[in-house]
């Protein structure tokens, strides 16, 4: 596609109900990543692939969280049990080899997950 | 530990004036560092980065930004600022070569008529 699309771009749950945040990268990039921003706590890491693989989760907040991404394409980042904790914007975006070439990321647009 | 660190949560400047962002790193090895710029309702887009070479690195919109090895410093500079320019700014380094990018807090650029 033109751009990385996220989907949805909003999303309201209730605690403890499950979500899954869904990302569609630039067609052809390999390397994809998720982070989530929240007021006042800047840009945090959560995981990142390298075609279907994720060579570093350590920035997944507890075992609650987990992705994966099928085909070398679309990516889905799944939070079980929400908290109302977890509310942030999830951020996705992907580069065409990955962080070792010091590439530029493209971000999508992001989905706003509030959880009441 | 390796971080990077926006000193600012907010800088205001009057459109015309020059405008620095700071932005101090603290990584093992040399460091890879980038400035992103988020607009209101907009998704995060490259400005520029630093990997080697001059220290002055000049970037989309007439942004720049100098490498300082000795203060870990990667500043971003404008000499005229926009109102256009009103956004949020993030600074991100290469954590540990081939890794992960960090970002730091984020800084609210403010730029009035």
């Amino acid at each position: 596609g033109a751009g990385v699309s996220q989907s949805p771009s909003n999303k309201v749950t209730e605690k403890g109900k499950d979500v899954e945040l869904r990302c569609d990268p630039i067609s052809g990039h390999t390397a994809l990543y998720w982070y989530r921003q929240s007021l006042g706590q800047g840009l945090e890491f959560l995981i990142y692939f390298q075609g279907n693989s994720a060579p570093d989760k350590s920035g997944l907040p507890s075992d609650r969280f987990s992705a994966e991404r099928t085909g070398g394409s679309v990516s889905t980042l799944t939070i079980q049990r929400t908290q109302q904790e977890d509310s942030a914007v999830y951020l996705c975006a992907s580069s065409l080899i990955g962080v070792s070439s010091n590439e530029k990321l493209f971000f999508g647009s992001g989905t706003q997950l509030s959880v009441l | 530990a390796q971080s990077v660190a926006q000193p600012e949560d907010q800088v205001n400047v009057a459109e015309g004036n020059p405008l620095t962002v700071k932005c101090t790193y603290s990584v093992s090895g040399n460091p890879y560092l980038f400035w992103y710029v988020q607009y209101p309702n907009r998704g995060l887009q490259f400005l520029l980065k630093y990997i080697t070479g001059d220290n002055l690195v000049k970037g989309s919109y007439g942004f720049e930004a100098e490498f300082n090895k000795s203060q870990t410093s990667f500043h971003l500079k404008k000499p005229s600022a926009l109102v256009s320019d009103s956004a949020l700014y993030f600074c991100a380094v290469i954590y540990n070569q081939g890794g992960k990018l960090i970002f730091g807090q984020g800084t609210e650029l403010s730029v009035k008529p």
